[in-house]
């Protein structure tokens, strides 16, 4: 499975964009690249999942570089409720060995 | 309402003593999935499930024990093997297999008294 790195922590004002990235290099030919956010004592959620280029839902963009090791988690204008972990998950289930979730990536947003 | 049950929220355990958390998905899913969280970590897989009657370990098996005698249900046994039970459980769903998104509960947190 391809190991992923990502900052421990960031912070953000109100209102402002945050980009989160993900460095996977040596993802593999199938593999896809998966988010999930996860809010103090609750289960993942997923955000957004992408192969290559760009993926943008009512949630959130996944920036995805054509070389594919890293990519990047854009939340735009977030509030003080995006506060929260989000991981970075790459596979592709071909194998159906489960992804890994690392720390992830803790987001404080700051009013 | 579909999604998954986890059951109980909290749940303490005396030394010695097995205890099982109880996890249930209406999703119609192949696969389920259970993990653990200690603070400020990750999730690490304990043991996964892509079909009835069949599951294989994960990262931390030790001290855990799984059945999957129904689609819909797939229940963790934390026996007393398991030594630092301590942690948040959360138990998963998913399609089908790994790529598919995963669908979380909203976990039992275990404290040993």
């Amino acid at each position: 499975l391809a190991k992923t790195t990502q900052p421990i922590s960031m912070d953000s004002y109100e209102g402002q964009e945050v980009n989160i990235t993900c460095s996977h290099n040596n993802i593999a030919t199938n593999d896809y690249i998966t988010w999930y956010q996860q809010f103090p004592s609750q289960g993942p959620r997923f955000i957004i999942q992408g192969y290559k280029t760009k993926v943008t839902n009512e949630v959130a963009s996944l920036f995805i570089p054509a070389d594919r090791k890293s990519s990047t988690l854009s939340l735009p204008r977030v509030s003080l409720s995006d506060t929260a972990v989000y991981y970075c998950l790459v596979g592709d289930g071909l194998r159906n060995t489960p992804l890994v979730f690392g720390k992830g990536t803790r987001l404080s947003v700051i009013a | 309402d579909g999604g998954i049950t986890q059951s109980p929220k909290y749940l303490f355990r005396k030394e010695g003593q097995n205890v099982t958390l109880s996890c249930e998905q209406n999703l119609n899913h192949d696969a389920m999935y259970w993990y653990r969280q200690d603070p400020g970590q990750g999730l690490r897989l304990i043991y996964y499930s892509q079909i009835v009657n069949d599951f294989q370990k994960g990262d931390i098996a030790e001290g855990y024990s799984v059945s999957r005698e129904k689609k819909e249900s797939f229940p963790l046994t934390v026996t007393s093997a398991q030594k630092n039970p301590t942690a948040f459980y959360l138990c998963a769903s998913s399609l089908t297999g790994a790529r598919d998104i995963q669908y979380f509960g909203a976990g039992t947190r275990l404290s040993v008294l």
